[in-house]
């Protein structure tokens, strides 16, 4: 039992570069977020999603997309990356009946 | 929206002093509020959580208060070790729907031995 999987852990773009983040977790949760962490701003929520072929927006959703095709993986999308994108990037997932957040090990994003 | 206001954002103390990280909130709707400790490099986890009809919840050396007319609540850290030290995060939200909490800010605690 893995929990939740990202995929890259590191990665750094160059500005207007492309790049998806993967999120997969094997606990069959209906529940998905990305958040980003910056120091001092605490856990944002860019988007989210209630379950298979669902998305939303969150606080911060400006110039990422995401999709959930299936309903194990969430991904993240930044199709044109800028330095202010610079950000360390949690996946969480939960179950519906369930308030406990399971995160991922992040991905720490450079763009420069 | 939900706003969650956090205090200090740096705590430093010695090795079996107690700690204590402050919460406010906005939304007088919101009945769940957790807290994750988060250690360097690491991915945040849950270490104790309260829900409105409950005043206070202990969990060994940690423990929860939450003062609802007040809209505030408190992470309490007795007899702090080093491996305390981490960034905690308090957050708040409804409990029903999609349930999706609004995080505060974040306090990196350092215990010194």
């Amino acid at each position: 039992n893995a929990g939740v999987t990202q995929t890259p852990k590191f990665r750094v773009l160059k500005t207007g570069q492309s790049m998806t983040l993967l999120c997969a977790q094997d606990m069959n949760h209906e529940y998905m977020y990305w958040y980003r962490q910056d120091p001092g701003m605490g856990l944002r929520l860019i988007h989210y999603s209630v379950g298979e072929g669902t998305t939303a927006k969150g606080e911060v959703p400006d110039g990422y997309n995401v999709s959930r095709l299936k309903k194990q993986n969430f991904l993240l999308g930044l199709e044109s990356a800028a330095p202010s994108q610079t950000s360390v990037y949690f996946c969480a997932s939960r179950h519906d009946r369930d308030r406990l957040y399971t995160f991922g090990s992040g991905t720490r994003l450079t763009v420069v | 929206g939900e706003n969650v206001e956090q205090h200090p954002s740096t705590l430093s103390v010695q090795e079996g002093d107690s700690a204590v990280i402050k919460c406010t909130y906005s939304d007088s709707a919101s009945n769940y509020f957790p807290w994750y400790k988060q250690e360097l490099g690491k991915r945040p986890q849950l270490i104790i959580d309260i829900r409105s009809n409950v005043g206070e919840k202990k969990d060994q050396r940690i423990a929860v208060t939450l003062n609802k007319t007040a809209k505030h609540f408190s992470l309490h850290i007795t007899e702090t070790q080093p491996e305390d030290s981490a960034v905690y995060f308090c957050a708040a939200s409804l409990s029903g729907g999609s349930y999706i909490p609004t995080f505060g800010r974040g306090t990196s605690l350092i215990v010194h031995p």
